[in-house]
């Protein structure tokens, strides 16, 4: 029973595009998150929900927009895709912040190219 | 600003070695430190939390260790197997943990040999 779950795994679409990445998860957190990771592989927050409130937007493009239709699913809905836009996105979620006991989970990642 | 360091940035060893991957971290007002390992084309598997106040944490073959003075954790790794060749990535809230907005490191990719 997946914690956290996204789709899809792939995803491969041409410039200008839109398309949107799904995130669910069934931990009962609070606060849900998009990273992104880049060719590097270094992780980079993009996005933080609490409580379906958007409470980090780490300036990323406003091509990016996320919604949270409630707690436990966080979307990402991306506009006019670019090339520099292909890499792994990853979904997380932890416990409310402020917390020492806050673990944050994530889920398996899209892996997004742009063609 | 918070800033994370891992040292080695690749580690290739032989099955049945003990080692230590570190975790440098330069802001020290943090609420805990996760561990994570990513397989390739993977998510990110939560490992081990240390909270602030702990010192070591354990999970199996895995312990890591904090110690928030002087920024550093370690994750100590026994009797490797091949099976744990993987990238180990550390991650630290920003400002202490206020909106858990985690902070990684470049990660260590570890190469266990049969």
């Amino acid at each position: 029973d997946t914690a956290v779950s996204q789709t899809p795994k792939y995803l491969v679409t041409q410039m200008g595009n839109d398309k949107s990445i799904k995130c669910e998860q069934n931990l009962g957190h609070d606060t849900m998150y998009w990273y992104k990771q880049d060719s590097k592989k270094f992780l980079k927050i993009m996005f933080s929900y609490n409580n379906k409130e958007l409470i980090i937007n780490e300036t990323v493009p406003n091509r990016f927009s996320p919604k949270s239709p409630d707690k436990a699913h966080l979307n990402l809905h991306i506009n006019s895709l670019e090339l520099g836009d292909s890499a792994v996105y990853f979904c997380a979620s932890s416990p409310t912040p402020g917390q020492k006991f806050a673990e944050a989970f994530f889920g398996q990642g899209t892996r997004l190219t742009v063609v | 600003k918070q800033e994370v360091t891992q040292i080695p940035a690749a580690l290739s060893v032989p099955e049945g070695e003990n080692l230590v991957l570190n975790c440098s971290f330069t802001d020290s007002a943090i609420y805990n430190l996760q561990w994570f390992r990513q397989d390739p084309g993977k998510g990110l598997t939560s490992l081990l939390l240390i909270q602030s106040s702990q010192r070591e944490q354990t999970s199996g073959r895995l312990n890591a260790s904090l110690d928030k003075s002087s920024g550093r954790s370690t994750l100590y790794i026994a009797a490797s197997q091949p099976g744990d060749s993987a990238t180990y990535l550390c991650a630290v809230p920003e400002g202490g943990g206020a909106t858990n907005k985690l902070i990684f490191g470049t990660g260590t990719l570890l190469a266990v040999q049969p």
